[in-house]
């Protein structure tokens, strides 16, 4: 069975700082793992995705994730906050060899101060 | 490249009523998802769809809750009668045949039952 834990439900950040958002997961397969952001009343948008190829993954808008098997870790980062990254983060595991289940995490809500 | 199509936006009803949602995926893409989001919650899979076939539907309700596909394009999801606990957010995704087996997610409609 596969499940995901975001060991964070709030993370405030001053604007211009380091943002670190935690994610664990736990897979009987080798997972894909997604970061999606929400922001309030839009859809999900793909932030970054892990395929098995480079564990360090960039994403858009200066994300990137590292896939760490051995501490079945892969935390979202970002050097520099900006305001406009105020939102709600979820993370994803898959099973990329079955159905292509999605397994959301309970979501991280970032708050950006200035 | 269009995106995912959902309507309508928002809906809101009384307890026992009946409600439909619909969702256009991109074109092309063979497998279609129904999910619910519930205020503060991460999305939940309802109801995969494989072209016009279910390949998982042991999340829904089906005492209430009732998806189609029947064309294998759009999609239909129903709740008959509507309960107050079905306030959420309802998001349709879909995903190509190949690549990476990621989804794409439409708007959501949220759906307040008084």
């Amino acid at each position: 069975a596969q499940s995901v834990t975001q060991l964070d439900s709030h993370v405030s950040v001053s604007e211009g700082t380091p943002v670190l958002l935690r994610c664990n997961y736990s897979s009987s397969y080798s997972p894909s793992l997604f970061w999606y952001v929400q922001h309030p009343n839009k859809g999900l948008q793909l932030l970054l995705k892990y395929t098995s190829a480079a564990t360090l993954v960039k994403g858009i808008n200066g994300f990137e994730a590292e896939f760490k098997k051995s501490e079945t870790s892969f935390h979202l980062t970002k050097p520099s906050a900006h305001m406009s990254d105020a939102a709600e983060y979820f993370c994803v595991v898959s099973d990329p060899s079955g159905t292509y289940k999605y397994i959301f995490g309970t979501g991280t809500r970032l708050k950006v101060l200035a | 490249e269009a995106g995912v199509a959902q309507s309508p936006r928002y809906k809101i009803i009384e307890k026992r009523q009946s409600v439909a949602f619909w969702c256009n995926p991109i074109s092309g893409h063979a497998t279609l998802y129904w999910y619910q989001q519930i205020l503060g919650q991460g999305p939940k899979l309802l109801i995969q769809f494989q072209n016009n076939g279910v390949v998982d539907d042991s999340q829904l309700p089906k005492d209430r809750f009732s998806a189609e596909r029947l064309k294998g394009v759009d999609s239909t999801l129903k709740i008959q009668p509507a309960k107050l606990e079905d306030s959420a957010v309802y998001l349709c995704a879909s995903r190509a045949s190949t690549g990476s087996g990621e989804q794409f997610f439409g708007p959501g409609t949220r759906l307040t039952v008084l």
